[in-house]
């Protein structure tokens, strides 16, 4: 079945740019939006940001002066990197897949990376 | 920004109880609404979209309705598995927005 796997640093310096990125396999990666959403220790959920197979994205505008989502399709992956990281970007950081047209909910996750903002 | 608000914001209920968890939008989201289940240290699993149907391999026992600003998710008879973080989830409009959460623990 399609599984998301996901890597990138654990640990990132204060000011420093947060790279994580998220493989899709066993499935198809056109027709979705590939999303990043993050939660912070014993906190609720908030979506980052999204990318298609084309590279069409959308961003929270909360957090889009400092993110870049970008789509490497030749290897069904994308990325996500965070800049200007402070303590208050401490989260886990999920990669998701969302449905296209109106269904824009989550259906498929991966794992999560706790990422810890010190120096 | 829609701001979705959850309540209660933990609940304290006995296996085979009924509960009911709410979800408020802060405008009209129509029935663009999802809600996930998270257990410690595990991603959220989607439970049910478009308001009240189901994600395949969901119990029966979950079930959702609702409309516009005013959404509920029921749990008719509550199981061992169920005692976990309940999210809700609007996509009527960017930027999606998750409710804080309800906590359903055990009594």
């Amino acid at each position: 079945q399609v599984q998301l796997q996901q890597w990138g640093a654990g640990l990132v310096k204060p000011s420093e740019t947060l790279s994580l990125s998220c493989a899709v396999y066993g499935g198809s990666f056109s027709g979705y939006y590939w999303t990043w959403i993050r939660q912070p220790p014993g906190k609720g959920l908030e979506w980052i940001g999204e990318i298609t197979h084309s590279g069409n994205t959308n961003y929270n505008p909360s957090l889009k002066s400092r993110v870049t989502i970008s789509v490497d399709t030749s290897k069904s992956q994308f990325s996500l990197k965070l800049s200007s990281m402070t303590a208050a970007d401490t989260a886990v950081y999920y990669c998701a897949r969302k449905y296209g047209s109106s269904s824009w909910y989550f259906d498929l996750w991966g794992r999560g990376t706790l990422v810890v903002v010190s120096s | 920004d829609i701001q979705m608000t959850q309540s209660p914001s933990t609940l304290s209920a006995s296996v085979g109880d009924r509960v009911t968890l709410t979800c408020r939008a802060s405008q009209n989201i129509n029935i663009w609404l999802a809600w996930y289940q998270q257990k410690p240290g595990k991603a959220p699993k989607l439970l049910i979209y478009k308001t009240s149907t189901l994600e395949s391999g969901v119990p029966s026992t979950f079930s959702g309705s609702g409309s516009g600003t005013e959404f509920t998710l029921t749990i008719s008879s509550l199981q061992p598995d169920d005692f976990a973080t309940y999210y809700c989830q609007q996509y009527n409009s960017y930027p999606l927005s998750f409710g804080q959460g309800t906590k359903l623990e055990i009594k």
